[in-house]
C-alpha cells in the first residue's frame, strides 16, 4: 500500500536561515510519481514539483532544491536562505502509476519568523 | 489566463441536507478532480473527471458524488450531510487525464456543516 510521511508538523525558523522539509514514502510499483505543493494561507495548493521514480537527479530552482533518494525512500525539500514568504503547509505527494490515485502526507507547517 | 474558480467560498449547511459545489477549470484543461481536506484526516483524494467521465474515485461513501459538462466545468454533490463533512473542498485542473500530471487548485469551498 502507498504511503507519504511527513514527521514535522510544525516548523519555526528564523528569516534567512535554510530549512529542510522531510518525506518519506512508501509503494511497491516501480513506476511512480512524487509531487511537492505548498499552501499558502489563501488556500489554494501550487504546485511546486514533479518526479518520476527512474529520475533520482537532484533540482535546484532558486532558492529551492530537492533531493530524491530511492535508497531510503526519501524526497526531500529544503528552502535556502527563507523568507517569511515562504510560511505556508508543505504537502508531499505520492501517484502510483499502477492506480492512478493520489496520496498526500498530513503536511508540514513552516513557520519563518522574520 | 485566469486559473481554477471554485464556487462559492463559504457554505453553511445543516446535518441532513444536501449541497452541491462549483469547479471550473483552466481553460483547455479537460481533467477536473477534488480533495477533501480536514485537519484530522488530511487532504485526501475524492474523484476524477475527464471528457464527462469519471476516470478514478478514492475511498468515500456513495453520499459523495460528481459531475463534468461538456465544458469542463464540473460540480460536486454531498447528499444527506454529516457533521464529518465540514472540510475544505478543493478542485483541480490539469491539461491531461491522471493523478500524476501537475495539477492546478483553485481556492476551495470551505463547507461548515451544523
Amino acid at each position: 500500500a502507498q504511503k507519504v510521511t511527513q514527521a514535522q508538523t510544525e516548523i519555526s525558523v528564523v528569516e534567512k536561515e535554510d530549512v529542510t522539509l522531510d518525506c518519506v514514502y512508501e509503494t511497491r510499483d516501480t513506476t511512480y510519481y512524487l509531487f511537492w505543493y505548498k499552501q499558502p494561507p489563501s488556500g489554494e495548493l501550487v504546485f511546486l514539483i514533479r518526479r518520476n521514480s527512474f529520475d533520482e537527479q537532484n533540482e535546484i530552482s532558486g532558492r529551492y532544491s530537492w533531493n530524491f533518494q530511492k535508497s531510503t525512500s526519501s524526497f526531500n525539500f529544503t528552502i535556502t536562505a527563507s523568507q517569511v514568504v515562504d510560511s505556508a503547509v508543505y504537502f508531499c505527494a505520492l501517484s502510483e502509476d499502477r492506480d492512478d490515485k493520489i496520496i498526500f502526507g498530513k503536511g508540514t507547517r513552516l513557520h519563518i519568523l522574520p | 489566463k485566469a486559473g481554477v474558480t471554485q464556487t462559492p467560498r463559504y457554505l453553511i449547511k445543516t446535518r441532513g441536507q444536501q449541497v452541491t459545489l462549483s469547479c471550473s477549470p483552466i481553460s483547455g484543461h479537460r481533467s477536473v478532480s477534488w480533495y477533501q481536506q480536514t485537519p484530522g484526516q488530511g487532504l485526501q483524494f475524492l474523484f476524477e473527471y475527464f471528457s464527462e467521465t469519471q476516470r478514478n474515485k478514492g475511498n468515500f461513501p456513495g453520499r459523495f458524488s460528481g459531475r463534468q459538462f461538456s465544458n469542463s466545468r464540473s460540480e460536486m454533490n454531498v447528499s444527506t450531510l454529516e457533521l464529518g463533512d465540514s472540510a475544505l473542498y478543493l478542485c483541480a485542473s490539469s491539461l491531461v487525464q491522471g493523478m500524476n500530471t501537475e495539477a492546478f487548485f483553485g481556492q476551495g469551498t470551505r463547507l461548515t456543516v451544523v
